[in-house]
């Protein structure tokens, strides 16, 4: 079965400086895909970004990058310049790449913004 | 489009009564997932239907749990009779597992908090 582990239950950050966030994931597939979802004091999930695990290049959008490392099976979140609307809590998903019935979440990490 | 719309967002019950949260997925979606979660366990994934078909519902927790999807753009979420541990957000999401630059991304809801006392 396939884990997600985020060993960061909390982190906080400066307003305008870098934060990352870490997630590994456990599998013995070799195509899948990796998620960071966002969720708000709303309580909404909302995509960041997602990696598909054949593309050696790291995804990117805008502010939030991720650090692929394949073999080490890990897959961290950067957020540049961060904003106090970046404070919510962050969850990295795995999903399997022939479906995605099967996505994994992490138990989340709290970011949290200081102004 | 206006993304993945549950009802009710909150839902106040008492112990025995019946609940059905409801759920209308992305139009031209054909994936579709029910999730449960609470501080203690994390999202749960309790069960999901592919062209309307439930494929996998390992993850309801018991008999007093069902869910249904009679079309493409609706399903539902039944828990009778509830329970106060079934206090929780649940969570509906819909997906293209076809072929594009969308696949596999899920889409959530907005969210049921359901208490039940």
């Amino acid at each position: 079965a396939q884990t997600v582990t985020q060993s960061q239950p909390e982190m906080s950050v400066q307003e305008a400086e870098t934060v990352t966030l870490s997630c590994t994931y456990d599998t013995s597939e070799s195509d899948y895909y990796l998620f960071w979802y966002k969720q708000p004091p709303s309580r909404q999930m909302i995509l960041v970004i997602r990696q598909e695990a054949y593309k050696q290049q790291n995804a990117t959008e805008n502010r939030f990058s991720v650090n692929f490392q394949k073999a080490a099976k890990s897959f961290s979140l950067k957020i540049s310049d961060s904003q106090l609307g970046d404070a919510a809590m962050y969850f990295c998903a795995y999903s399997p790449g022939d479906n995605n019935n099967d996505m994994r979440f992490g138990a989340g990490t709290r970011l949290t913004v200081k102004p | 489009d206006a993304g993945v719309i549950q009802s009710p967002r909150h839902e106040v019950t008492e112990m025995g009564q019946e609940v059905t949260l409801r759920c209308k997925p992305i139009s031209g979606h054909n994936s579709l997932f029910w999730y449960r979660q609470t501080m203690m366990r994390g999202l749960e994934l309790l069960i999901y239907f592919n062209n309307n078909v439930p494929i996998d519902d390992s993850g309801m927790p018991e008999d007093r749990f069902s869910a249904k999807m009679p079309n493409a753009s609706f399903s539902t979420l039944k828990i009778q009779p509830s329970e106060p541990r079934d206090s929780a957000v649940y969570f509906c999401a819909s997906s293209l597992t076809s072929g594009g630059a969308g696949k596999n991304i899920q889409y959530f809801g907005a969210g049921t908090r359901l208490s039940v006392l």
